[in-house]
């Protein structure tokens, strides 16, 4: 079945360090790949999306880029924000009617 | 407005008791969700419903039934709490069959503690 790998947290950065969060995937077909961020207390939003390989999601200074030869969708950002302090989920949907969600990261940036 | 909402948002109850968690989406989705998110953050679908209809129903104990009056609601309901019921329940919605590839919405999530 269809699976996602991300790696374990927590994370923790200096604000304006780099981020790098990995996520690998497992699909029978052409899936479309997520991030979703999840902060304190509230549900999860969309951050980012993509939906065929080399394609590049963006959003709020986040990138990803859905790299089909590596099976990859790992999650950056140039400069993390105290604000920026949430749990990252990837996520697949494989042509089904559900999203498969990794085991989620938790992000923490110090000032 | 908000797109999805679940009430209650917190839910403390005492073991074999019976409850009920409500969502509503108002944006006109068809397909609606319940994913069950442990302690650690995992994340596991429940139940999916399209229109009023059950088309995903995962390995969940007799005890969790849904109940889709309309495509706007989605409503779960359990009975004999047990304590490892304890969670964050969130609701969710989609733009139906495709939906996933547009995203999902989701509700700000109930937390279910049983004691």
């Amino acid at each position: 079945g269809d699976s996602v790998t991300q790696m374990e947290g927590p994370v923790t950065l200096s604000e304006e360090a780099f981020l790098t969060i990995n996520c690998t995937y497992t699909a029978t077909g052409y899936p479309s790949l997520f991030w979703y961020v999840q902060y304190p207390g509230e549900g999860l939003q969309l951050l980012l999306k993509a939906t065929k390989a080399d394609d590049k999601g963006s959003n709020k200074g986040f990138e990803a880029t859905y790299r089909k030869e590596t099976t990859s969708f790992h999650l950056e950002k140039g400069s993390v924000q105290v604000s920026d302090s949430a749990v990252y989920f990837c996520a697949l949907s494989d042509a089904g009617n559900m999203l498969t969600f990794g085991g989620g990261t938790r992000l923490m940036v110090k000032p | 407005d908000t797109a999805v909402s679940q009430t209650p948002k917190y839910l403390v109850t005492q073991m074999g008791n019976d409850k009920s968690i409500k969502c509503e989406q108002n944006l006109g989705h068809d397909t609606m969700y319940w994913y069950k998110q442990d302690s650690k953050k995992f994340l596991k679908i429940m139940f999916s419903y399209n229109n009023k209809e059950l088309i995903i129903n995962e390995t969940v104990p007799n005890r969790f039934s849904p109940k889709s009056p309309d495509k706007a609601h989605l409503n779960l309901h359990i009975n004999s709490l047990e304590l490892g019921d304890s969670a964050v329940y969130f609701c969710a919605s989609s733009q139906g069959p495709l939906g996933p590839n547009y995203g999902y919405t989701f509700g700000s999530g109930t937390r279910l503690t049983v004691v």
